[in-house]
């Protein structure tokens, strides 16, 4: 049963476009919510965060919004840039364990 | 600052035997987790240890098991080795914060 779900196994945008990149979550008794981003040959790296009591968080070009009434949220890049091609992970935490989707891979086209 | 040490980085091994992974996490933090990562499932997280006790589990077998050494470093041995074995393993290691997370670059298991 897969708690964490990223339906797009891969994503194209244009350099300077945004990318969105979305992930929904089964269980409501998540209550932080976690964007990494993976290179090959590299673990993640944290990228941005939110809690569940809001439903923004902005760090530079990445915002993070939360639908807790769908159980949803994405991760917005804007512009997207060369560097942004990767593997982005969406994660839920709750009770010190962290739980991953599959990933979504996203190509920054030129 | 050193981050989280994974070794060794590639590893090949055959059906039936068994295999030891170490990482040592970034000093101070006491909390290390494990996953493994495959094409099609992305990152599965395995277990959890924080002060020398495993807090959390995942869903995998028996084979899968670890522990923590006072230090905080931390193994995972993985028993009986099967195909589906092969993976990237990576481990993490925590402040305690939700945030703080830092993962080690892996180490690649290749089940032959």
């Amino acid at each position: 049963d897969q708690q964490v779900k990223q339906n797009s196994p891969s994503l194209s945008v244009q350099e300077g476009r945004i990318s969105i990149l979305n992930c929904d979550y089964t269980n409501s008794m998540f209550d932080y919510f976690l964007w990494y981003k993976k290179y090959p040959a590299e673990g993640p790296t944290f990228l941005i965060s939110i809690s569940s009591i809001k439903d923004k968080n902005e760090d530079g070009r990445f915002t993070v919004f939360l639908n807790k009434s769908a159980k949803h949220l994405s991760l917005h890049i804007v512009p997207s840039q060369p560097g942004d091609s990767a593997v982005y992970f969406c994660a839920a935490n709750r009770d010190d364990k962290i739980i991953f989707g599959k990933g979504t891979r996203l190509h920054i086209l030129p | 600052k050193a981050g989280v040490t994974q070794t060794p980085r590639y590893l090949i091994k055959t059906r039936g035997q068994q295999v030891t992974l170490s990482c040592s996490p970034i000093s101070g933090h006491r909390s290390v987790s494990w996953y493994q990562q495959t094409p099609g499932q992305g990152l599965q997280f395995l277990f959890e240890y924080f002060s020398e006790t495993q807090r959390n589990k995942g869903n995998f077998p028996g084979r899968f098991s670890g522990r923590q050494f006072s230090n905080s470093r931390s193994e995972m041995n993985v028993s009986t080795l099967e195909l589906g074995d092969s993976a990237l393993y990576l481990c993490a290691s925590s402040t305690g914060r939700r945030d703080g997370y830092t993962f080690g670059s892996g180490t690649r298991l290749t089940v032959v």
